[in-house]
C-alpha cells in the first residue's frame, strides 16, 4: 500500500485565492489529522477527524475548513488564502488496535501565499 | 488541554558526546509518545514509538524512555555524530488528538 499521500506537494497562491489539499490513506484508518508547521516551530493541529463524516477543530482552525466524505480521504480547504497561511502542511492517520496504536505521516505540502 | 514542551530548544555539541533531549507533557492520560527527526525542508522520520504500557524503546544508538506519572520522556543519543544534526520532535497521543512539542534543534560538529 502507498501509506499516506498528500496532493499537491507544492503550491503558490495569490491572496484571496482558494484551494484544497488532499490527504489520502489506504490503510483503512479511522483517525486523520491536518497540521501546519511554520519555521522554527513544531506542528500545530488544524483540524482532525475520528471517522468518516466527522470533523473537529484543533489548535489553529481559523481560516480552514475540512471534510471527510470518504474514510480514505481528508480534505483541507482554504476559502480565501492569506499570507499568514504560508506554511508546510502535514497530514497524518492513526491505526488504533487493541494494544498498539501507530501514527503515519504524509510527506508534506509546501504552500506559499503571495 | 495537553501541552508538550521540549527542552532545550537548541543544542550544539562536539562529535562523540552522549546527549539527552527532554519532552514533558501536562496530561498523563496518553496512548503513546513518539519521537521524530526532521531534517531542514524535509518531512518527519519516525525514530521511536513508546506505547503507554511501555517504559522505553531502543533503536541502535537511540533510547527513549517514558514516565507517564511525571509527564516526561527522554531521548538519549549515544556517541553523537554530525549526521545526527537535525530537529527532534516529540508527539503525544491523547484520546483523539496527537500534539507535538516545539522541537529541539541539534547540531553536532566534528
Amino acid at each position: 500500500n502507498a501509506g499516506v499521500t498528500q496532493t499537491p506537494k507544492f503550491r503558490v497562491l495569490k491572496t484571496g485565492q482558494s484551494m484544497t489539499l488532499l490527504c489520502a490513506q489506504d490503510m483503512n484508518h479511522e483517525y486523520m489529522y491536518w497540521y501546519r508547521q511554520d519555521p522554527g516551530m513544531g506542528l500545530r493541529l488544524i483540524h482532525y477527524s475520528v471517522g468518516e463524516g466527522t470533523t473537529a477543530k484543533g489548535e489553529v482552525p481559523d481560516g480552514y475548513n475540512v471534510s471527510r466524505l470518504k474514510k480514505q480521504n481528508f480534505l483541507l480547504g482554504l476559502e480565501s488564502a492569506a499570507p499568514s497561511q504560508t506554511s508546510v502542511y502535514f497530514c497524518a492517520s492513526i491505526r488504533r488496535g487493541t494494544s498498539h496504536i501507530r501514527q503515519y505521516f504524509g510527506p508534506g505540502t509546501r504552500l506559499t501565499v503571495l | 488541554k495537553q501541552e508538550v514542551t521540549q527542552i532545550p530548544a537548541a543544542l550544539s555539541v562536539p562529535e562523540g558526546e552522549n546527549l539527552v533531549l527532554n519532552c514533558s507533557f501536562t496530561d498523563s492520560a496518553i496512548y503513546n509518545l513518539q519521537w521524530f527527526r526532521q531534517d531542514p525542508g524535509k518531512g518527519l522520520t519516525s525514530l521511536l514509538l513508546i506505547q503507554s504500557s511501555q517504559r522505553e524503546q531502543t533503536s541502535g544508538r537511540l533510547n527513549a524512555s517514558l514516565d507517564k506519572s511525571s509527564g516526561r520522556s527522554t531521548l538519549y543519543i549515544a556517541a553523537s555524530q554530525p549526521g545526527d544534526s537535525a530537529t527532534y520532535l516529540c508527539a503525544v497521543l491523547n484520546t483523539d488528538k496527537l500534539i507535538f512539542g516545539t522541537g529541539t534543534r541539534l547540531q553536532v560538529f566534528p
